[in-house]
């Protein structure tokens, strides 16, 4: 059971919007920042969103983030077959005393 | 270009034990704080333990707690996991993330791809 909760799947036509949410607590989403990431088949994860909203360089504007309160969503626009892989959010979680990273379960996105 | 590359993995009965290690290069590991993430054969991400740029700050999951051992050498660039008295459910893919910050944040900036650990009899 993961500390964030995501859905399993999401799917579009391409071209198409599709947006990912994240929901969590006060004790991480709504007190840390999110990070997203993407993984393709096969491939390690990929830094595509931090700091909530902050792309790295090289990652498109058709990928944006966004958090309100204690949830957090990841938006895909202009769909394209090479975005099929699996999404996830991450955040540092404060409710234990050390702290600990923890991540959504993750959403694979299916192009049509 | 930052470059993290993991190796030790390897198939170990239940029970014994493996060390990880990571070589980082690209950027000034001494400045970063890093991580262990590990991936279940078709499961998801599952954080397994962090260390400051210092290794004064260091955490672990509950899962691992006891059993593993996050460990750096800054003059050598490197990262490493000691892995003892491991399970089944230990068995996983596991990465080396570099951290944005010097201390333990949970922003996974740069990943690794990967070392296989199979723990089986």
């Amino acid at each position: 059971q993961s500390v964030l909760t995501q859905p399993p799947s999401v799917s579009a036509a391409p071209g198409q919007k599709v947006t990912i949410s994240c929901s969590g607590s006060s004790s991480n989403i709504g007190n840390n920042y999110v990070s997203w990431y993407q993984q393709l088949p096969g491939t390690a994860p990929k830094l595509l969103i931090y700091d909530n909203n902050k792309r790295p360089s090289g990652i498109p504007d058709r990928f944006s983030g966004s958090k309100s309160g204690t949830s957090a969503t990841l938006g895909i626009t202009g769909l394209q077959t090479g975005d099929e892989a699996d999404y996830y959010c991450g955040t540092w979680d404060s409710s234990l005393s050390a702290g600990r990273w923890v991540f959504g379960g993750g959403t694979k996105l299916t192009v049509l | 270009e930052v470059q993290l590359v993991e190796s030790g993995g390897g198939l170990v009965q239940p029970g014994r034990s493996l060390r990880l290690s990571c070589a980082a290069s690209g950027f000034t590991f001494d400045d970063y704080a890093m991580h262990w993430v590990r991936q279940a054969p078709g499961k998801g991400l599952e954080w397994v333990s962090g260390i400051s740029w210092n290794s004064g700050s260091i955490g672990y999951a509950d899962s691992v707690k006891g059993r593993f051992t996050i460990s750096r050498d800054n003059a050598k660039n490197s990262l490493y996991l000691q892995m003892n008295s491991l399970r089944a459910e230990d068995t996983a893919l596991y990465y080396c993330a570099k951290d944005d910050s010097d201390i333990l944040t949970g922003h996974g900036d740069y990943w690794g791809q990967g070392t296989l650990v199979t723990v089986s009899s």
